[in-house]
């Protein structure tokens, strides 16, 4: 099985700082990993896929790079609306999915 | 515009078989190139992906979970389940079904039910 790594669990930031969130892999999922935003009570909305390929909608401000075993989910200027905690989720096969632990986004 | 929605009971005791089903609307499950899936979330924890399916019923398990799971899908009536036997409370959790984006991560997604296993 694949696991996936997320670093860090919390982060604290102030609104316009640059922040990123890291996923590894423990063997290479080539390119298929996503990102996911969650909020309190609400199901995650899909951000990045395929490593770095914004879902349609999302803000610019979102952004996904790496292969192999390391990725990054980069926000470049932190909005209110960013708190949520993010996922990444590798799909590598079909036959066997995986989701990081997860990364806490607060607002100083 | 696609819509799934979670259902079944919210309270099961332990040993018990939680049985949820997913009904999708504005869309059809049969002959589509989408994968269904289940995914599951622990009470202020993190997100647990269970298995999916294929219309035509081919089916992936999460290997932690595949001795006591079970996903199927009817055509039929536009709906896949989820079955998972001999719970305890550590399946106590917020259950959601998904769709995949065709060779890709779930981008639709149900609202989430909340499953109790208690006595």
């Amino acid at each position: 099985d694949i696991q996936m790594t997320q670093s860090p669990s919390t982060l604290s930031a102030s609104v316009g700082d640059r922040v990123t969130i890291t996923c590894r892999a423990s063997q290479s999922v080539n390119s298929w990993l996503a990102w996911y935003q969650q909020k309190p009570g609400i199901a995650p909305k899909l951000l990045v896929y395929k490593a770095s390929y914004l879902e349609i909608g999302v803000p610019s401000r979102f952004s996904g790079s790496g292969s192999g075993t390391e990725f990054t989910l980069t926000i470049s200027s932190l909005q209110p609306d960013d708190s949520a905690t993010y996922f990444c989720l590798q799909y590598n096969s079909y036959s066997s999915w995986t989701f990081g632990q997860g990364t806490k986004v607060e607002i100083k | 515009q696609l819509q799934l929605q979670e259902s079944g009971p919210g309270l099961v005791k332990p040993s018990e078989t939680l049985s949820l089903t997913c009904t999708v609307s504005g869309g059809s499950i049969n002959n589509s190139p989408y994968y269904w899936g289940w995914i599951r979330q622990p009470p202020g924890k993190g997100l647990e992906w269970i298995g999916n399916v294929y219309y035509s019923g081919t089916t992936y398990y999460n290997p932690s979970l595949k001795s006591r799971v079970t996903i199927s899908v009817d055509t039929s009536k536009n709906q896949f389940s989820l079955k998972l036997n001999s719970v305890t409370a550590a399946d106590t959790a917020v259950y959601y079904c998904a769709r995949d984006r065709s060779s890709g991560p779930y981008r639709d997604w149900g609202q989430g039910t909340l499953v109790t296993v208690s006595s």
